[in-house]
């Protein structure tokens, strides 16, 4: 069957730490991922999109990795900050529609 | 300001009633989406809209209903239909349809039923 997981469903992480979210899929060929930060109540925001032909991209402390071999993608904060703490959703584009992941909820502890 | 929104943000049915969700976007974007999302669970995809006068079904759209009269307007109807209609509605619209963009979200409707 077609899945999306996120490592966990939640990650305690100590401030100033590098945090790792990981999405893996199954029986899905995306041509791009992206990761979307949800806090509590409101609707996601955009953070990050890599395509197939990416290895890796960054954007100031964040940075995705997308590796369509082991069809996973990892997601870093480094120098977390209290501030980070949310819900981290992934979402593989699948032509025409997204298809998100559970969400792995982050907590960076001052 | 460019953006969705979304109205209302809290909402209360009484079993056995439809209700009509609003979504609004003033960003001049093609697709549209309506996702659920329960707790523990991601966004789930109930339709989406490529272009004006015409949408598709999506992986939960049993007991929804949509239209898409209007670019820049995509309302979802809840209808008695829905098992289990409690959630919190999450709207969104990109570019273009197909992918390579991202998405931008609404703040969210919280449908209760009472």
């Amino acid at each position: 069957s077609q899945k999306i997981e996120q490592n966990s469903e939640a990650l305690n992480i100590q401030e100033g730490k590098t945090a790792t979210l990981t999405c893996n899929y199954t029986n899905y060929s995306p041509a791009y991922l992206q990761w979307y930060r949800q806090d509590p109540g409101r609707g996601p925001v955009f953070l990050l999109l890599i395509r197939e032909n990416e290895k890796e991209k960054r954007k100031e402390r964040l940075k995705v990795t997308f590796d369509t071999t082991l069809k996973q993608s990892l997601f870093h904060i480094t120098a977390s900050q209290p501030a980070d703490s949310a819900t981290y959703l992934c979402a593989l584009d699948l032509t025409y529609k997204y298809i998100f992941g559970t969400g792995t909820r982050l907590k960076v502890l001052a | 300001d460019g953006g969705i929104t979304q109205s209302p943000k809290y909402l209360f049915r009484k079993e056995g009633q439809n209700v009509t969700l609003s979504c609004e976007q003033n960003l001049n974007h093609d697709a549209m989406y309506w996702y659920r999302q329960d707790p523990g669970q991601g966004l789930r995809l109930i339709y989406y809209s490529q272009i004006v006068n015409d949408f598709q079904k999506g992986d939960i759209a049993e007991g929804y209903s949509v239209s898409r009269e209007k670019k820049e307007s995509f309302p979802l109807t809840v209808t008695s239909a829905q098992k289990n209609p409690t959630a919190f509605y999450l709207c969104a619209s990109s570019i273009i349809a197909g992918g390579r963009d991202t998405q931008y979200f609404g703040p969210g409707t919280r449908l209760t039923v009472l």
